[in-house]
């Protein structure tokens, strides 16, 4: 029944790790995103991804790669971990819809911790 | 540049009303949104307004004005369930993602 689901839900990790947060939605949407809500709860896009086009959030830095095997799926990667990377990680999805809305739904969210 | 503003906190009684209110300046626009968020927990969808006026869904209602670049959410009959932050969020264009404003934490006391 889960609309937008995400795992792990917490990661605790070395800095230097790579990691990945997976995330899978059954709503049939068009387009997935990833958020990033740091400690002072501001929530920030990362990346926003449908068959046809990435669009990157230009101050994320490289080590962050989103990977989509299908359109169900958007799965967040990232390389040698820093301390700042620390926060609450949101993914969400919305329909293409050429009525406007297009209202997004986020997943329970990825709490990750560097060391 | 891309701004929205809302206060940062907020504090009400059970049984009151509240207004949130949220301003924003950016290079388009296609949509206002509040989403509601508990502590801990993800943003879940409260209200869209893409023309000006008034939306109403039971005790929440929103507000838009374009030419002002303004939007308020009311909060009638407030309950001790409804202490949460509440995110305002504009779409600049269509298909893209949304811009959160930093939140306003609502406490309800008894």
């Amino acid at each position: 029944d889960t609309a937008v689901s995400q795992t792990p839900k917490y990661l605790v990790t070395q800095m230097g790790n790579d990691k990945s947060i997976k995330c899978e939605q059954n709503l049939g949407h068009d387009t997935m995103y990833w958020y990033k809500q740091d400690s002072k709860k501001f929530l920030k896009i990362m990346f926003s991804y449908n068959n046809k086009e990435l669009i990157i959030n230009e101050t994320v830095p490289n080590r962050f790669s989103p990977k989509s095997p299908d359109k169900a799926h958007l799965n967040l990667h990232i390389n040698s971990l820093e301390l700042g990377d620390s926060a609450v990680y949101f993914c969400a999805s919305s329909p293409r819809t050429s009525g406007g809305g297009e209202t997004q739904y986020f997943g329970p969210g990825t709490r990750l911790l560097v060391l | 540049g891309q701004n929205i503003d809302q206060p940062t906190e907020m504090t009400a009684t059970e049984g009151a009303i509240v207004q949130i209110n949220c301003t924003y300046q950016t290079s388009g626009f296609n949509g206002l949104f509040w989403y509601q968020q508990h502590a801990g927990e993800a943003p879940t969808f409260l209200s869209y307004n893409v023309l000006d006026g008034l939306e109403e869904k039971g005790r929440f209602s929103s507000f838009l004005s374009r030419s002002k670049g303004y939007s308020y959410l009311l909060l009638k009959e407030l309950q001790m369930k409804d202490s949460a932050s509440y995110l305002c969020a504009v779409r600049d264009r269509a298909g893209t993602a949304l811009i959160f404003g930093k939140g306003t934490t609502l406490s309800v006391s008894s």
